[in-house]
């Protein structure tokens, strides 16, 4: 099993709103990273986290914060966004950070920010 | 640095014909892995095939296999027997050394009822 699930599928808010990015894994997986990917562009890195503790950012803006509950779960809390947010928001999961580990991505987050 | 090259924005097969994509990568580690994704228009990204660079077989994966020649640091895709499902865009990704993942800038595929 490969699965990695994110909800929810589609998101609409406003630069005021705050809202929250779920994502799950049940591989056991000990690293969870957070992209973004604008349309017809590849992703881009934003997080990962490994063992549950926050290895890389990627000079991220701090509207979004990630948080690791635990090791099958990592979330992306949005605050205070800007419309050039809009974007896919792809979570992905491997074995292990920093080692040569195949990474499964999510379905994706669709944010439209207004 | 580790770069990741797609040359074809673009390409278009048609159905039950054979396609190559072409990458072409750079890296400096003795030790790395290649990876194909799918990513179609439902945008969730899929591993399709993956090659270890110290393995000198190339990797196939039912009608997906790899043309991994190490040495001029090129890694293709061939998709035979092309279905309608096929159609998506085609990420070329490289993992070396403690670097994160880096993606090429994807090849649009179409497949011609």
């Amino acid at each position: 099993d490969t699965e990695v699930t994110q909800t929810p599928k589609h998101l609409v808010m406003g630069m005021t709103n705050k809202k929250s990015l779920k994502c799950e894994q049940h591989m056991g997986h000990r690293a969870m990273y957070w992209y973004k990917q604008k349309a017809k562009k590849p992703p881009e890195l934003m997080f990962v986290y490994s063992y549950e503790k926050l290895s890389i950012n990627e000079s991220v803006p701090s509207r979004f914060s990630p948080e690791c509950p635990n090791s099958s779960l990592l979330n992306l809390h949005l605050h205070a966004l800007q419309p050039e947010d809009s974007a896919l928001y792809l979570c992905a999961s491997s074995q292990v950070s920093g080692g040569l580990e195949t990474q499964y991505f999510g379905p994706g987050t669709r944010l439209l920010v207004l | 640095a580790q770069t990741v090259t797609q040359s074809q924005p673009e390409m278009s097969v048609q159905e039950a014909e054979t396609v190559t994509l072409s990458c072409t990568y750079d890296t400096s580690e003795s030790d790395y892995y290649l990876f194909w994704y799918k990513q179609p228009p439902s945008r969730q990204m899929i591993l399709v095939i993956r090659q270890e660079a110290y393995k000198q077989q190339n990797a196939t994966e039912n009608r997906f296999s790899v043309n991994f020649q190490k040495a001029a640091k090129s890694f293709s895709l061939k998709i035979s027997d092309s279905q309608l499902g096929d159609a998506a865009m085609y990420f070329c990704a490289l993992l070396s050394g403690n670097t994160p993942l880096v993606f090429g800038k994807g090849t649009r595929l179409s497949v011609i009822a």
